[in-house]
């Protein structure tokens, strides 16, 4: 079990640019989640996948933020024309159907500049 | 709507001093609650977890928590602090059938003095 892997783990963009982050959940979990922790809050969810579907979208998600999970694997999560409201961790994790027991990987620090 | 308020902000205590997180949720029914530590720039590790029964549960690292449902209530506690458990701590509450995405509570930031 090498749990859930985030690349990069920091990222460092300025204003207006284009950034992308990748997930790589624990091999059997079909459940893979994305979730946004800003200073001195908890994670706040952005969005869920069952296999390769998208089936929830936190209305945080707005529409420069995209993800996907190709193939029910790895997901990525692009984020379009970044603002530096976008500064954050950006935290993905991952569940079996029906456990309930999210697994996180140890994020991805986006600083927008 | 779900929420999860954890009203201690900082908490100070002494190695060896016993502890006592707090976190209130609100909810319609029982839901799934659990408790996670986040070590400073890491991901978050799951202390324990409840779902039903026994509404004392166990976790690793000797930490043990208890559900009131008369409270709404899932307070954590630790009998004896170690300087290694100074940590973020992050109540959640998950709503079962639901996408199962967890709803935190904004944090307890436990310090601990040698």
């Amino acid at each position: 079990d090498t749990g859930v892997s985030q690349d990069p783990r920091h990222k460092i963009t300025k204003r207006g640019q284009n950034v992308t982050f990748r997930c790589d959940p624990i091999s059997e979990h079909n459940r893979l989640y994305w979730y946004r922790q800003t200073l001195g809050q908890g994670p706040e969810f952005l969005t869920y996948f069952q296999n390769e579907a998208q089936l929830e979208k936190s209305r945080l998600l707005s529409d420069r933020f995209s993800a996907e999970r190709p193939k029910g694997s790895f997901s990525t999560l692009e984020i379009q024309r970044t603002e530096q409201g976008d500064s954050a961790m950006y935290l993905c994790a991952s569940s079996r159907a029906n456990s309930y027991e999210q697994y996180f990987g140890p994020g991805t620090r986006l600083t927008v500049t | 709507a779900q929420s999860v308020t954890q009203p201690d902000i900082h908490i100070t205590v002494s190695e060896g001093a016993s502890l006592e997180l707090r976190c209130n949720y609100s909810y319609g029914a029982t839901p799934y609650l659990f408790w996670y530590v986040q070590s400073p720039g890491q991901g978050l590790q799951l202390l324990l977890k409840y779902f039903s029964g026994d509404t004392l549960v166990q976790g690793i690292k000797g930490f043990e928590a208890e559900f009131k449902r008369s409270q709404s209530s899932f307070n954590l506690r630790k009998p004896s602090v170690h300087w290694s458990d100074a940590a973020e701590y992050f109540c959640a509450v998950g709503a079962p059938g639901d996408t199962d995405k967890l709803i935190f509570g904004t944090g307890t930031r436990l310090q601990v003095f040698p």
